[in-house]
């Protein structure tokens, strides 16, 4: 979807290097998401943001940090890569459910494709 | 805590024939379900989702879900499947005053001609 873009879509980086994923979106979306995707494991949530002062835990944290620069931008960084990051990572974003309702329908990035050695 | 299932790491099926991709859940209260499709070298594309009401749900590229609450599953169905078909599957599910989507393992869908 155009609408939400990654960068890079491509890194090899080696153990210990701090590296910094980047999303943007252009869907005037609130609400933004990283996930990584691993093969047998489906999508697992990372970190997630509701507006730009709201940062939370997904359930696979630990390594990770993210930054919400603006309403746009949802960054995420690995502060020393380690192999068992190797993945693919994706970006989402999502509206604010109308009242009376909680359901949202998610869109994603293209994905970034992570090597670390 | 909710989970999703998807039992077939992968389903065949001749171009032409019906296909069904299965997928379970569990979650405390009413369910939301989702199911997004992901193409080879591309992010997930939302396909559909229930919400409330008619237990059987229409969505993109002739693709519906039945939801069964007592079984609880939403497997999504296709009457003739195309070889276009062919991706990778995620089911998903969000209680129903949760914020966080739980996706399946994925199901690969391989439509021969």
């Amino acid at each position: 979807d155009a609408d939400v873009t990654q960068t890079p879509r491509n890194r090899i980086t080696k153990t210990g290097k701090r590296i910094m994923l980047e999303c943007s979106q252009t869907k005037g979306h609130d609400r933004m998401y990283w996930y990584r995707q691993d093969p047998g494991l489906g999508l697992r949530l990372i970190y997630y943001s509701f507006d730009v002062k709201d940062i939370n835990k997904g359930e696979i944290s630990d390594g990770y940090s993210v930054s919400r620069q603006a309403q746009a931008k949802f960054s995420l960084s690995l502060e020393s890569a380690i192999p068992n990051q190797t993945a693919l990572y994706f970006c989402a974003t999502s509206g604010i459910p109308a009242p009376g309702t909680a359901q949202e329908t998610q869109y994603f990035g293209p994905g970034t494709r992570l090597l670390v050695l | 805590a909710q989970s999703v299932a998807q039992p077939e790491d992968q389903v065949n099926v001749a171009e032409g024939n019906p296909l069904t991709v299965k997928c379970t859940y569990s979650v405390s209260g009413n369910p939301y379900l989702f199911w997004y499709v992901q193409y080879p070298n591309r992010g997930l594309q939302f396909l559909l989702k229930y919400i409330t009401g008619d237990n059987l749900v229409k969505g993109s590229y002739g693709f519906e879900a039945e939801f069964n609450k007592s079984q609880t599953s939403f497997h999504l169905k296709k009457p003739s499947a195309l070889v276009s078909d062919s991706a990778l599957y995620f089911c998903a599910v969000r209680p129903e005053y949760g914020n966080k989507l739980v996706f399946g393992a994925g199901t690969i869908l391989r439509v021969k001609s």
